[in-house]
């Protein structure tokens, strides 16, 4: 049974730091997606990744996947205030009837 | 393009009522899902369906019924609602021929008093 981990699961940062959420899953998997939530609100897709050695980049966000070691990687650089969110990542089954296996989240606030 | 419309946003229930809640996409995907996320903690998926007419259980169906009649709705029932179902539901949409992400609506906050 896959199983998803994310650390850490709080984080405070001062803004313009730099810092790395970690995303591990189980078994083997070909998409890892990364979510950010803000509070109250609904979840909002931030990057997929679908091949080993995937990275891609919006802003002061980087998200990286390494299929062989089952990891993948949320790099924040420069840390902004705006970037306060819970951050999930997500992981996709193999076989029948895929579905996304979730890991617990990052709560991650960003201080002046 | 509207993407995924739950109903409603918030509700209170007694124990014992029953409620649906709905959700509409209007994207084509194939794949739809129901979750919940209790305070601090991540998504648990209630139910999900590959499609119109097939729908699977997910972590944590009890108390919880689904049906996929067509390709744009996913309703989600509650029968004798209880205070342990008080959460925020989320009805999501992907379609797995493309492998896209999912989409998510924007959650019904339900309280059981």
């Amino acid at each position: 049974e896959l199983k998803v981990e994310q650390n850490p699961l709080f984080l405070s940062m001062q803004e313009g730091k730099n810092y790395t959420i970690y995303c591990n899953y189980s078994t083997t998997s070909d998409r890892l997606y990364w979510y950010r939530q803000d509070p109250g609100k609904s979840l909002e897709s931030l990057f997929v990744l679908l091949s080993n050695g995937a990275v891609k980049q919006e802003g002061r966000l980087m998200a990286s996947l390494d299929t062989k070691a089952r990891l993948s990687t949320l790099h924040i650089t420069a840390a902004v205030h705006d970037l306060s969110a819970t951050y999930f990542c997500a992981v996709l089954t193999q076989g029948n009837n895929r579905r996304l296996i979730w890991g617990l989240g990052t709560s991650l606030a960003v201080n002046p | 393009n509207a993407g995924v419309t739950q109903t409603p946003k918030f509700r209170i229930l007694k124990i014992g009522q029953s409620m649906t809640l709905q959700c509409t996409q209007d994207m084509n995907h194939n794949y739809m899902y129901w979750y919940r996320q209790d305070p601090g903690m991540g998504l648990k998926l209630i139910y999900y369906s590959v499609g119109a007419g097939i729908t699977d259980k997910g972590e944590v169906p009890n108390g919880y019924n689904v049906s996929r009649s067509t390709t744009e709705d996913f309703p989600l029932r509650l029968e004798l609602a209880a205070p342990s179902q008080t959460s925020v539901y989320f009805c999501a949409s992907s379609d797995r021929r493309r492998s896209t992400e999912a989409f998510f609506g924007q959650g019904t906050r339900l309280t059981v008093v």
